[in-house]
Parts: C-alpha cells; sequence; structure tokens
C-alpha cells in the first residue's frame, strides 16, 4: 500500500511569492495534519483536517491555509512567503475516527521549501 | 519553554554498543509517540506508548513509557549503522485542541562501524 505521498519534493520561491504544496493521504485515512519543520528543530504543529473540515490551527499567521478534498487529499497554501517560511514541510495522515487520540500519525518524506 | 525535553541532543557511539535516549515532558502524558528521521526526509513511525510503565520493542529498539515522572526512554541494543538518524518524541497534550503532536528537538545519533 502506499504511504503518505508530498508534491512537489523541492521547490524554490522568492519573497512576496505564493506556494501551493500537496498531500495524499494513506489510502483510508481520513485525517491530514500538516507540519513545518526548520533545520536542527522537531516539526511544529500547523494544521490538522478530518473530514473536510478544520480541526486545529497552530500558531501561524493567516498567510498560511489549507483545505481538505472529498477524496481526503489536502493542500496547504502559503501567501506573501518571508525569508522564514523556508523548511521542509510534512503532511501526516491518521486513521483517528473520533476523538480518540491513539492512533499515529504516519508521515511522508516532505516538500523542502527555500525561499530567496 | 519546550514542552518535550529530548537527552542527549547528539551522540555518538562505537557500532555494538547499547544507548539510551530520553524524553521528557513539562506537562502530563496522553501518549507518547518515537519516529526516526533520516537528514531531510519524512518520519518513520517506531513505536506508541500510552498506559504508565508500557514497554514496546521493535527489533533491537526498545522504548517505556512512566508516567509518574512524565518520562520515555528509548534503548537501542547493539547499535549498527543503519541505527543513524535522528530520533524525536512526539507527544498529545490535553487541551491541545485536535490531534496535533508536540514534538522535542530530536536527538541525533551517529553509529562508527
Amino acid at each position: 500500500d502506499a504511504g503518505v505521498t508530498q508534491s512537489p519534493t523541492h521547490l524554490i520561491k522568492t519573497r512576496g511569492q505564493q506556494v501551493t504544496l500537496r498531500c495524499s493521504p494513506i489510502s483510508g485515512h481520513k485525517s491530514v495534519s500538516w507540519y513545518q519543520q526548520v533545520l536542527g528543530q522537531g516539526p511544529q504543529f500547523i494544521f490538522q483536517y478530518y473530514e473536510k473540515e478544520e480541526r486545529g490551527r497552530g500558531n501561524f499567521p493567516d498567510r498560511f491555509s489549507a483545505r481538505q478534498f472529498p477524496n481526503y487529499s489536502s493542500e496547504l497554501n502559503v501567501n506573501a512567503l518571508l525569508l522564514g517560511d523556508s523548511a521542509l514541510y510534512l503532511c501526516a495522515s491518521s486513521a483517528l475516527t473520533g476523538l480518540e487520540a491513539n492512533q499515529p500519525q504516519h508521515f511522508g518524506d516532505g516538500t523542502r521549501l527555500s525561499i530567496l | 519553554s519546550q514542552e518535550l525535553e529530548q537527552s542527549p541532543q547528539s551522540l555518538i557511539v562505537q557500532e555494538g554498543k547499547n544507548l539510551t535516549i530520553n524524553c521528557t515532558s513539562s506537562k502530563t502524558l496522553y501518549g507518547l509517540y518515537w519516529y526516526k528521521q533520516k537528514y531531510g526526509e519524512g518520519l518513520i513511525f517506531l513505536m506508541m506508548l500510552q498506559k504508565g510503565g508500557e514497554e514496546k520493542s521493535h527489533e533491537k529498539i526498545t522504548a517505556k513509557l512512566d508516567e509518574k515522572k512524565q518520562q520515555s526512554s528509548l534503548h537501542i541494543t547493539a547499535s549498527q549503522p543503519s541505527h543513524a538518524g535522528i530520533y524525536l518524541c512526539g507527544a498529545y497534550f490535553s487541551g491541545a485542541g485536535s490531534y496535533q503532536l508536540t514534538f522535542g528537538k530530536g536527538t541525533k545519533l551517529s553509529v562508527i562501524p
């Protein structure tokens, strides 16, 4: 079975531009989360979506937005890019079915975003 | 302050040696997850611990959860070069909302042949 897939793998943008990152969850997983990981740090939570609804948002500015589609794939959009947005963006999916938090999140290989 | 503190930050061991990585929480734990990451790649799920005293093993890696101490340890027996990478602990905290994982900064493990 395919794992979590993300595209593109690498991206180079300039300040002020906009970017869209894509994620396909493991088949059957309805929960998708996005994380940002800067060099030397652990991943930091950005968004979680479950059944196409936003269920959580981390401490990120409104320039960051996301959505989940009927097939449970997801997009992360970042507007007005800043140098500090350079990072590895990770998508994770989970078999969460309700309020329980006893399912692991499975991560994709990430999108490496570089801002010039 | 960091909610999950990992120690040590980095570790260099000779192949065949045992090692332990610790993860200490400043809040009550409701589940502790261990992941491994190769540089610049995604996270590979290793183990999930949910109950105090729980211990799980996968191949030569064993993880334990001490709920009272709000701490987890990851132990590797007879390390191999394939164990090299960054080990991350992650946890769900009550009141954080949704199912966001909070991660430690990671422990970088190097294994010298």
